[in-house]
């Protein structure tokens, strides 16, 4: 399918454990972006990458890896989950930077208990 | 630093309305772009439009309509006539163009819009 899909689309995890929420786009955008979205905040970024092999944080990085061996891949890894990471995330894609406009996936929504 | 206020958390309008959200944006930057997003109930997030700092000129969509003031950085969405399917959450966003903006987009925290009938 044409876009950008991301899965697990709901994911419930225990404290401690790594996750990992896979982000996939078919636009060969060179641009890749995690965002997470909780109340009271909007959306806040966390990784991006420029291209693959090249990655960069945002504004709320910490718990958080990401790596892009493919274009068209963006994983990001809890690499130990907390409660405070339960949110919805946020995958988004963009032919350039932050001032192009970024298509989003439909978001994973995550629990950690 | 780039920050977005939407002072409207939520908005309630009767059907056919017209109602006006409002965005107000701070930047150090002249060259900069400003979004709006769309989060139905369904949760995706909808792009609706793209505006940079140096096209003034206010737009319109159907029923919707943007108006962008740079002497009260103010960047306002309007939907005439309003309809259920409206109902959503509206997000506004800013990127500045330069270096240090650091490929950041600043979500604000949205306004819920309920259209009822």
């Amino acid at each position: 399918d044409a876009g950008i899909t991301q899965s697990p689309r709901y994911k419930i995890t225990e404290t401690g454990r790594q996750v990992t929420l896979m982000c996939h786009q078919t636009w060969s955008h060179s641009y890749m972006f995690w965002y997470r979205q909780d109340l009271g905040h909007g959306l806040r970024l966390i990784y991006y990458s420029a291209a693959a092999d090249i990655t960069d944080k945002g504004e709320v990085p910490d718990g958080y890896v990401v790596s892009r061996s493919k274009t068209e891949n963006f994983p990001l890894t809890l690499e130990s989950a907390t409660r405070s990471q339960t949110s919805v995330y946020f995958c988004a894609s963009s032919f350039g930077g932050a001032t192009e406009t970024q298509y989003f996936g439909p978001g994973t929504r995550l629990l950690v208990l | 630093a780039q920050k977005v206020t939407q002072a409207q958390t939520e908005i309630s309008v009767v059907e056919k309305e017209d109602v006006t959200l409002d965005c107000v944006y701070e930047t150090r930057d002249t060259t900069y772009y400003l979004f709006w997003y769309k989060q139905p109930p369904s949760g995706e997030l909808v792009f609706l439009i793209r505006r940079n700092s140096f096209d003034e000129q206010n737009e319109i969509s159907g029923r919707y309509s943007w108006n962008f003031q740079k002497s009260t950085s103010s960047f306002n969405f309007t939907i005439t006539a309003s309809q259920v399917v409206d109902s959503a959450v509206y997000f506004c966003a800013l990127s500045e163009a330069s270096r240090g903006g650091g490929n950041k987009l600043t979500f604000g925290t949205g306004t819920q819009l309920k259209v009822e009938l």
